[in-house]
């Protein structure tokens, strides 16, 4: 059983692009969720969702930042116009209800150059 | 918010030796407190949780203590090992409210001198 899948692992983009960061969850779970890990820092909440829907974005950036989780396919953080404050670790995690442990994907290193 | 303060933020032990981690959660309506191992440019992995209708919980080498009425939680590592050496994070959730989201604590660099 695979476990979290992220990619890419690492993410370069120049001021002003965009980023797609993909999460697939582990077989069987329907609840992704996105934490922002900044250089020596803690993991910060961003976003919940299940398939087709978001529960929670109260950790999202008000602007330039989206979530989604299709029904089919992987979930993905959109973060438009990226600046150097994005750079960062994003991690996925999922569970298989929202109720039980979390578990968390390898994450993706975005550097904002 | 929820807030979790975590302490120390560094801890340097000697092989063998104990290591105990704290943290403090705000929100009294958590009731899911996992702690998260994590090595350099590796992902957080889950080694224990407790929850709330328990006061305590062992896996060998590794204990959780829930102290609900102060809203207090703490990691136990004994007989420390230079493997054991990472960035330990405490959380906390509140399982069957409106999310499930985790809120981490700041971090304890655990440094295990051989």
């Amino acid at each position: 059983n695979a476990g979290v899948m992220q990619n890419p692992r690492h993410l370069v983009r120049r001021r002003g692009q965009e980023a797609r960061l993909r999460c697939s969850p582990m077989k069987g779970h329907s609840h992704v969720y996105w934490y922002r890990q900044l250089p020596e820092e803690g993991l910060k909440f961003m976003v919940y969702l299940q398939k087709e829907n978001i529960i929670d974005e109260s950790g999202m950036p008000k602007e330039r930042f989206s979530a989604e989780f299709p029904k089919e396919g992987p979930s993905i953080l959109r973060i438009q116009q990226v600046v150097r404050g994005d750079s960062a670790a994003y991690f996925c995690a999922s569970s298989p209800w929202g109720g039980n442990e979390q578990f968390f994907g390898p994450g993706t290193r975005l550097t904002v150059l | 918010g929820e807030n979790v303060e975590q302490h120390p933020s560094t801890l340097s032990v000697q092989e063998g030796d104990s290591a105990v981690i704290k943290c403090t959660y705000s929100d009294s309506a958590s009731n899911y407190f996992p702690w998260y191992k994590q090595e350099l440019g590796k992902r957080p992995q889950l080694i224990i949780d407790i929850r709330s209708n328990v006061g305590e919980k062992k896996d060998q080498r590794i204990a959780v203590t829930l102290n609900k009425t102060a809203k207090h939680f703490s990691l136990h590592i004994t007989e420390t090992q230079p493997e054991d050496s990472a960035v330990y994070f405490c959380a906390a959730s509140m399982i069957g409210g409106a999310t499930n989201k985790l809120i981490f604590g700041t971090g304890t660099l655990l440094a295990v001198q051989p």
